[in-house]
């Protein structure tokens, strides 16, 4: 069955510092996807990635980059030089598979950044 | 191009009363998936609606109910509330082609407070 488990409940850095955010998942398709959402304190889920299973090659947008590691069912997250407008719940999510776009949703990473 | 938007974004109702939730994807979209997110159970799939036709369906009782209307636009009806439904509903639009993944774009949520 499919699962994503985000391991880390609270992270708490100060401003400048870099972070990771973990997420592992479990599937048993060949294909699948894998997507990073930010959730403010407006609550509103903002779409940060989506990452296809046969492309592992890490990618980089500004100041995040995200590692994808298929022999260790990983795509991690990684904030440089954090800043105070990056504090939110952070949510990696599965595709469910098929037809639909069901999405398989980790528990959640809350990061505090203070100044 | 507009985003996600969900009416009404605040709702308190009582136990036993029914509640009716609208959701109006971008435009273009074709696909209208609804989540729950409570601080308990985390971010659950509730259905998914394609063209009109729910596609697919996370494990709620039948209670909860959705529909799609030609132009897209989507609602969820909640019958015999319980205090348990207390949560914020997220709607998420997706180009939503059968044979792709595309990202998902969420809604600001409606907030739903039972008493």
């Amino acid at each position: 069955a499919q699962k994503v488990t985000q391991a880390q409940t609270e992270i708490s850095v100060v401003e400048k510092e870099d972070v990771t955010l973990d997420c592992v998942y479990e599937t048993r398709d060949t294909t699948y996807y894998l997507f990073w959402y930010k959730q403010p304190p407006s609550g509103e889920l903002v779409f940060l990635i989506r990452r296809n299973s046969f492309d592992e090659q890490n990618e980089i947008s500004g100041r995040y980059s995200w590692n994808f590691q298929k022999s260790t069912s990983s795509f991690n997250f990684t904030i440089t030089a954090s800043q105070v407008v990056d504090s939110a719940v952070y949510f990696c999510a599965l595709h469910y598979g098929g037809a639909t776009n069901k999405l398989i949703f980790g528990t959640g990473t809350l990061l505090a950044v203070q100044p | 191009k507009a985003g996600v938007t969900q009416t009404p974004r605040y709702l308190i109702k009582t136990r036993g009363q029914q509640v009716t939730l609208s959701c109006s994807p971008i435009s273009g979209h074709r696909s209208v998936s609804w989540y729950q997110q409570t601080p308990g159970q985390g971010l659950q799939f509730l259905f998914e609606y394609f063209s009109e036709t729910q596609r697919n369906k996370g494990n709620f009782p039948g209670r909860f109910s959705g529909r799609q209307f030609s132009n897209s636009r989507s609602e969820m009806n909640v019958s015999t509330l319980e205090l348990g439904d207390s949560a914020l509903y997220l709607c998420a639009s997706s180009l939503g082609r059968a044979t792709n993944t595309y990202e998902q774009y969420f809604g600001p949520g409606t907030r739903l407070t039972v008493t």
